[in-house]
């Protein structure tokens, strides 16, 4: 199956720097890359995907970037604010199937 | 955009009781939804897979039989935890695939106690 591995495990930054979290995956099949927020308590939600025909995708604050010759995906968040403490999942799917494979999560906690 | 909704958001129940989740989407059609359990900080574990008018399949390790997962609609996925013990007390939590598109949607989860 997709091994996903994410680093760091918690990661503390002073508001207004950015927020880098690094995920890689073991099968070169996948082809779909979301990263979902979760706050204390609730479902995960979904921040920003990409896919793999992509280099980089960007959505105001938030940017993913994914290397598939290096089958790593990371996910950038600047000018970061308290709001975005929060943990954050990465994951992949693979093309074969439907299964989303979860990285461990990162607790990204945003000092005021 | 994709909305799932999960029920019941917190629930306490006796040893031996029974238990039904909820998991619904609202504007879009899931022919696909997944169950996860997720412990304290720690990532979601995948519990089953339920497509809509088949039986559900299970990940390796999870019991079929106590926990049931009936995906009746495209709507509708429900997941019963039957004969339930603290052990079971967990976090559950549904996502839905949106057939039209490469999206995953959440519920907003159930944190089961049983005491």
């Amino acid at each position: 199956g997709e091994n996903v591995e994410q680093h760091p495990s918690t990661l503390s930054v002073q508001e207004g720097d950015s927020a880098v979290i690094k995920c890689t995956y073991s099968d070169s099949a996948s082809n779909y890359f979301p990263w979902y927020k979760q706050e204390l308590g609730k479902g995960p939600q979904l921040i920003i995907d990409i896919r793999s025909n992509v280099g980089e995708k960007k959505d105001q604050r938030i940017a993913v970037t994914l290397n598939k010759t290096a089958k790593h995906f990371s996910l950038h968040i600047t000018e970061t604010q308290p709001e975005d403490s929060a943990v954050y999942f990465c994951a992949a799917r693979r093309s074969n199937d439907y299964k989303l494979s979860f990285g461990a999560g990162t607790t990204v906690t945003v000092r005021a | 955009g994709a909305v799932v909704s999960q029920h019941p958001s917190r629930v306490i129940c006796k040893s031996g009781t029974s238990v039904k989740i909820e998991c619904r989407s609202l504007d879009f059609q899931a022919t696909t939804m997944f169950w996860y359990r997720q412990f304290p900080k720690q990532s979601l574990m995948l519990m089953a897979t339920s497509n809509e008018g088949s039986k559900a399949t299970y990940e390796q390790g999870v019991e079929k039989d106590k926990f049931l997962i009936n995906h009746a609609s495209l709507t509708l996925s429900t997941l019963t935890v039957t004969s339930a013990h603290p052990e079971d007390s967990s976090f559950y939590i549904c996502s839905a695939r949106d057939s039209l598109n490469y999206g995953y949607t959440f519920g907003s989860g159930t944190r089961l106690t049983v005491v």
